[in-house]
């Protein structure tokens, strides 16, 4: 049972145009959202995060936002470049002991076109 | 700054060999350490995480296992590899008071 889902395999955007990427979740108990980006062969890098006590958070080209009753989040990124291109991962941590515990989803391919 | 180190970059191995997959982390103190795998087509799968020297919580039952013998060194194990442990292995580690994680460069292990 998937607590964390992103349901677009892959996504398809023009250079210079906003790119929107979603996440699903069902445990209401998680308290942070992540976003990683993971290129071939490399180990994922955090991009963003927002906390389960708010609706949204903006760094640079990348914005998450976080609608608690739909128990979603998608990233925005604008305007994509093509470096962008690469796959993301949605993830949920709940706070265990002296540790937070993320569940991420599969991941959508991002692909952006010059 | 903070780096974290694992080796080998690439592992081929015959089913029922023993496996030993190694991470370090360097520049930082009492981390939280976790060891992730990634199937073929799959999201990243949380095998086991860390919160101090010797103290190991496992998140999936299967034949592997994971010991912290140092404060920045997280060792992932098996006696006996199964086909179905191919995949690429990551390791990660975190602030105590931080959700977020750094990874490491990963390995890619394919059982024959």
């Amino acid at each position: 049972d998937q607590q964390v889902k992103q349901n677009s395999p892959s996504l398809s955007v023009q250079e210079g145009r906003i790119s929107i990427l979603n996440c699903d979740y069902t445990n209401s108990m998680f308290d942070y959202f992540l976003w990683y980006k993971k290129y071939p062969a490399e180990g994922p890098t955090f991009l963003i995060s927002i906390s389960s006590i708010k609706d949204k958070n903006e760094d640079g080209r990348f914005t998450v936002f976080l609608n608690k009753s739909a128990k979603h989040l998608s990233l925005h990124i604008v305007p994509s470049q093509p470096g962008d291109s690469a796959v993301y991962f949605c993830a949920a941590s709940v706070r265990a002991g002296g540790s937070y515990i993320p569940t991420f989803g599969r991941g959508t391919s991002l692909i952006v076109h010059p | 700054s903070q780096t974290i180190h694992q080796w080998p970059a690439t592992l081929v191995q015959p089913v029922g060999s023993p496996l030993s997959l190694e991470c370090t982390v360097e520049g930082t103190s009492n981390p939280n350490l976790y060891w992730y795998r990634q199937a073929a087509g799959r999201g990243l799968q949380l095998l086991f995480y860390s919160v101090g020297i010797g103290q190991i919580s496992s998140e999936v039952p299967q034949n592997l296992s994971a010991s912290r013998p140092q404060d920045r060194q997280f060792i992932l194990s098996s006696k006996k590899l199964l086909l179905s442990d191919s995949g690429f292995y990551l390791c990660a580690w975190s602030v105590l008071a931080g959700p977020g994680q750094f990874f490491g460069p990963g390995t890619r292990l394919t059982v024959l």
